[in-house]
């Protein structure tokens, strides 16, 4: 079964720059659309990227989202970070007649 | 704001069918493109499948056989039912919706309406 793997968790202290990686277990990652939620404890997930590297409006341009095809895997990138993003993020992409979520990235901000 | 809402009972025996019904607060439901997404506890997020406002359903490979969604567009309403349940099935489930369909897919594209999600145990 295809999956996306994320690092389990990500620390950084306020005002910093964290990427979070989306690898593909096979295939082309970038041949289908990598979304990311951010999820708060006890809440829904939200949109903060969609189709790659497209923000919905009102999340900042501190977060965005880019494509490595050489390393097929999709990446978060937020920076000047604020106590605010800490939360859990989740990958989602497709594969054979399904939608796909990785196991999610719990971000601390230190 | 287009506002989601789940509801359904929160415990279900095992062997039994889960049932959920989600409320669209408007007439949007011809909009969107509906959704199922569960969390079991502590862990990450499952698409269960998804209905079109003209009833077009497309279902996770892994649950096919024992899903389906159905809309009642004149109560701005759509239901999931999951049969034959198991302690696996305990999670919380999410509606969804999205604004979009890949249609070289047939898959929803990014879900930018979620409801609160409602907690469903599997239990005896």
């Amino acid at each position: 079964n295809f999956m996306l793997t994320q690092p389990h968790s990500v620390s950084e202290s306020p005002g910093k720059t964290i990427t979070i990686s989306c690898t593909g277990s096979s295939g082309n990652i970038a041949s289908n659309y990598v979304q990311w939620y951010q999820q708060r404890p006890g809440s829904a997930p939200t949109t903060v990227i969609y189709e790659d590297k497209l923000r919905p409006s009102g999340v900042p341009d501190r977060f965005s989202g880019s494509i490595d095809r050489a390393a097929n895997s999709a990446s978060l990138t937020i920076s000047g970070l604020k106590t605010e993003d800490e939360a859990d993020y989740y990958c989602q992409s497709y594969r054979d007649n399904n939608v796909v979520f990785g196991g999610g990235t719990k971000v601390t901000v230190l | 704001q287009v506002q989601l809402q789940e509801s359904g009972p929160g415990l279900v025996k095992p062997s039994e069918t889960l049932s959920l019904t989600c409320s669209v607060s408007d007439d949007s439901i011809s909009s969107y493109y509906w959704s199922w997404i569960r969390q079991s506890p502590g862990k990450g997020l499952e698409w269960i499948g998804y209905i079109s406002y003209n009833g077009n359903t497309n279902y996770n490979p892994s649950l096919k056989s024992r899903v389906t969604i159905s809309i009642d567009r004149s109560k701005n309403q759509f239901s999931l039912n999951l049969s034959s349940v198991t302690a696996a099935d305990t999670a919380v489930y999410y509606c969804a919706g999205s604004v979009r369909i890949l249609e070289w897919l047939f898959l929803p594209g990014w879900f930018d309406l979620w409801g609160q999600g409602t907690l469903v145990t599997v239990s005896s």
